[in-house]
């Protein structure tokens, strides 16, 4: 079955200390990930998207996520943890038997709390 | 800027009730999506739209339907609101693809009393 893990619930940073929020995937054949940032009583933003290529990804507020073909895994980082980062982030991968983005799977998230 | 617009972000409706909730999106996206979100349940796919009159059930369609007349504008309705459809509900839009990513509303926060 197809499926992305999020194996953390909450991750806890200071700020200014860099950060990691994992993710790991089970797809058949080529995955397309992307990670997406909620901020309370908001929607989901898109941050970033692995397609193909380079297998670190540069995305929007500093983020950027390596992908692991070998660990299966793509990773969400920062350098250096602001307050305002502290958000729910969720990791994704649409489902590879249907031609359009119809069927997303999501992980469950991990709210990520910065502390000053 | 792209946008994604959900008519209400709070609602208090009574069970039984009718519930309708409206997302339009200015992108010309294909594709329309109706996802409810509830903690420890992450987000879960109610029903989705790949062109206009067209619709596919997801994976909690139950007790929801949905309307597409036009391109911009994907509804979702509740028949007959149930207290276990309280929940956040969060519309998005994509232009077609794998590799498209979802544009999000703010999200329809509806409590069924």
């Amino acid at each position: 079955a197809q499926s992305v893990a999020q194996p953390e619930d909450q991750v806890n940073v200071a700020e200014g200390n860099p950060l990691t929020v994992k993710c790991t995937y089970s797809v058949s054949g080529n995955p397309y990930l992307f990670w997406y940032v909620q901020y309370p009583n908001r929607g989901l933003q898109f941050l970033l998207k692995y397609i193909t290529g380079d297998n670190l990804v540069k995305g929007s507020y500093g983020f950027e996520a390596e992908f692991n073909k070998s660990q299966t895994s793509f990773h969400l980082k920062k350098p250096s943890a602001l307050v305002s980062d502290s958000a729910l982030y969720f990791c994704a991968v649409p489902h590879p038997g249907y031609s359009s983005a119809s069927k997303i799977i999501f992980g469950s998230g991990t709210r990520l709390s910065i502390r000053p | 800027d792209v946008k994604v617009t959900q008519s209400s972000r709070y609602l208090v409706k009574r069970t039984g009730e009718k519930v309708f909730l409206e997302c339009v999106q200015d992108m010309d996206h294909e594709n329309m999506f109706w996802y409810r979100q509830d903690p420890g349940l992450g987000l879960r796919l109610i029903y989705f739209s790949y062109d206009v009159k067209m619709k596919e059930k997801g994976d909690i369609p139950e007790g929801y339907s949905v309307s597409r007349e036009k391109k911009e504008r994907f509804s979702l309705i509740l028949e007959s609101a149930s207290t276990n459809q309280t929940s956040m509900y969060l519309c998005a839009s994509s232009s077609g693809g794998r590799t498209g990513e979802l544009f999000f509303g703010e999200g329809s926060r509806l409590t069924v009393l």
